[in-house]
C-alpha cells in the first residue's frame, strides 16, 4: 500500500506556544490530504481536507485560525496548532488518497500534549 | 448523515476461538466500505475495501463481507498478534471524498 509518513510522532508543549505537525506521502502525489482527530476510546473526526495549492476545507465546529493547514506541495500538508491549549491535546492523524482509489492510507499520528 | 455503528466495543477471544465483528452502516449512497486495523499510539492500518453487497475479500484469517446494511469482518483461529482496534469507515458517492468512521471494537486475543 501506499506510504504516508507524519512528524512528529509525540510533541509535548506548554500552553500558548505553537506547534507544527507535517505529513507527507512518500511514494505517491496526493492533491488531497485529511486530518483528522482522535480522543481515547472514540472513532477518527474529521477536521479538515487540505487541498494542494489552495484554501483548507474545515468540517463544522473546527477552528480555522486555531488549526492552521498548508499544502504547499504535492507530497506535503502540514497541520499548525496555534496558541495551544490543554484542551488542545489529542491524537492527531493524517490520511492521503492515491488517485482513483477509495480507500485512504495514514500516518503513524502525532501525539499532543499541552502541559 | 452517513453513521456507522461497531458492535461489540470490546471482545475478548482465546487463542483459536473464532468470532465476528460486526459494522452496521446508513449512508446516501454507499461507494465503498472500508475495514482498518489500529493498533495503540499507530495511524489505522488498511485492510479491505467493499463496494458491492454479497463482496468477500480475505488476508490471512480474516475474511470481511457486506450486505446492504452491515459488515461482518471474520476472525478464524485468531492468535495474539491479532489484538487491535478494528474500525470500519464507510465513503459515500456524495459530499467530500472521505470517510465517516465507526468507533472501533476493541480485539483482545489472549494465549
Amino acid at each position: 500500500g501506499a506510504v504516508v509518513s507524519q512528524h512528529p510522532s509525540r510533541v509535548i508543549c506548554k500552553s500558548g506556544t505553537s506547534v507544527k505537525i507535517e505529513c507527507r506521502s512518500l511514494d505517491f502525489q496526493a492533491t488531497t490530504m485529511f486530518w483528522y482527530r482522535q480522543f481515547p476510546k472514540q472513532s477518527l473526526m474529521l477536521m479538515a481536507t487540505s487541498n494542494e495549492g489552495s484554501k483548507a476545507t474545515y468540517e463544522q465546529g473546527v477552528e480555522k485560525d486555531k488549526f492552521l493547514i498548508n499544502h504547499a506541495s504535492l507530497t506535503l500538508s502540514t497541520l499548525t496548532v496555534t496558541s495551544a491549549h490543554p484542551e488542545d491535546s489529542s491524537f492527531y492523524i493524517c490520511s492521503a488518497r492515491v488517485l482513483g482509489a477509495g480507500e485512504l492510507f495514514f500516518g503513524e499520528g502525532s501525539r499532543l500534549t499541552v502541559l | 448523515e452517513d453513521q456507522v455503528t461497531q458492535s461489540p466495543e470490546a471482545l475478548r477471544l482465546q487463542e483459536g476461538e473464532s468470532s465476528s465483528l460486526n459494522c452496521s452502516y446508513t449512508v446516501s449512497g454507499l461507494r465503498g466500505l472500508f475495514w482498518y486495523r489500529q493498533d495503540p499510539g499507530k495511524g489505522p492500518e488498511f485492510l479491505f475495501t467493499l463496494y458491492s453487497a454479497g463482496e468477500e475479500k480475505e488476508k490471512e484469517r480474516l475474511k470481511a463481507t457486506l450486505t446492504k446494511k452491515e459488515s461482518f469482518l471474520h476472525i478464524t483461529a485468531p492468535k495474539p498478534e491479532d489484538s487491535a482496534t478494528y474500525l470500519c469507515a464507510v465513503q459515500a458517492f456524495s459530499g467530500y471524498s472521505t470517510l465517516t468512521f465507526g468507533k472501533g471494537t476493541m480485539l483482545l486475543v489472549s494465549p
